[in-house]
């Protein structure tokens, strides 16, 4: 079964441009989310979305950051514009439904460098 | 504010041996609780899982124990092998929200 597919697996931009990283959820999945990882922060929850329905975007760092999902099999995360402290892996993870108990999965990351 | 935490930033365990990575958490009110393992250039990967009316649930190769007296948590691994370096992740899930420790790196030395 494919997992939670993410793209792209690197990217390397200059500081002020546009961003974007999908993500395709595991099908039949009705939440997911968006996290990023750094060494000083570890993994940060940025919004979590159920039925396509962005929910919590509490984590969401600041207004150069936006996340959408249009339907149930695809999530964007976009940033700009793009700032060096922005250089982080984000993940997109997926769970069956909104309720405590459920395994969440992630991809295998976007690597993300802002130069 | 809530929190969960790792006691250990690092482990260097010989093959073969068992290997116990501990985890505390803060939020009392959490109810499942999940270990993950990140190899280098991965995604966390669910290893095991265990919910609050638990307090021990075993896997192939690994146990988790849950403590809710003292808030902890700990995975063991048994007869650990080089494939099992990596670093390790526990996550307390409330409601919706998976909070991750900060994570301990387990090392194998051959």
């Amino acid at each position: 079964d494919a997992g939670v597919i993410q793209s792209p697996r690197h990217e390397v931009t200059e500081m002020g441009q546009e961003v974007t990283l999908r993500c395709k959820p595991i099908s039949g999945h009705n939440s997911l989310f968006w996290y990023r990882q750094t060494m000083m922060r570890g993994l940060e929850l940025l919004i979590y979305f159920n039925n396509n329905v962005p929910i919590d975007d509490s984590g969401m760092p600041e207004d150069r950051f936006s996340a959408k999902m249009p339907n149930a099999s695809f999530s964007t995360l976009k940033i700009q514009p793009s700032e060096p402290r922005d250089s982080a892996v984000y993940f997109c993870a997926s769970t069956p439904r909104q309720t405590s108990g459920n395994t969440i999965y992630f991809g295998e990351g976007s690597w993300l460098t802002v130069v | 504010g809530e929190s969960v935490g790792l006691h250990l930033p690092t482990l260097s365990v010989q093959e073969g041996d068992n290997s116990i990575i501990n985890c505390a958490y803060s939020n009392s009110a959490s109810d499942y609780f999940i270990w993950y393992k990140q190899e280098s250039g991965k995604g966390p990967q669910f290893i095991i899982d265990i919910r609050s009316n638990m307090d021990k649930r075993q896997g192939q190769r690994v146990t988790v124990l849950l403590n809710k007296t003292v808030k902890h948590l700990s995975l063991q691994i048994a007869a650990t092998q080089p494939g099992d370096s990596a670093v390790y992740f526990c996550a307390e899930n409330s409601n919706y929200k998976l909070s991750f420790g900060a994570g301990t790196t387990v090392t194998v030395r051959a």
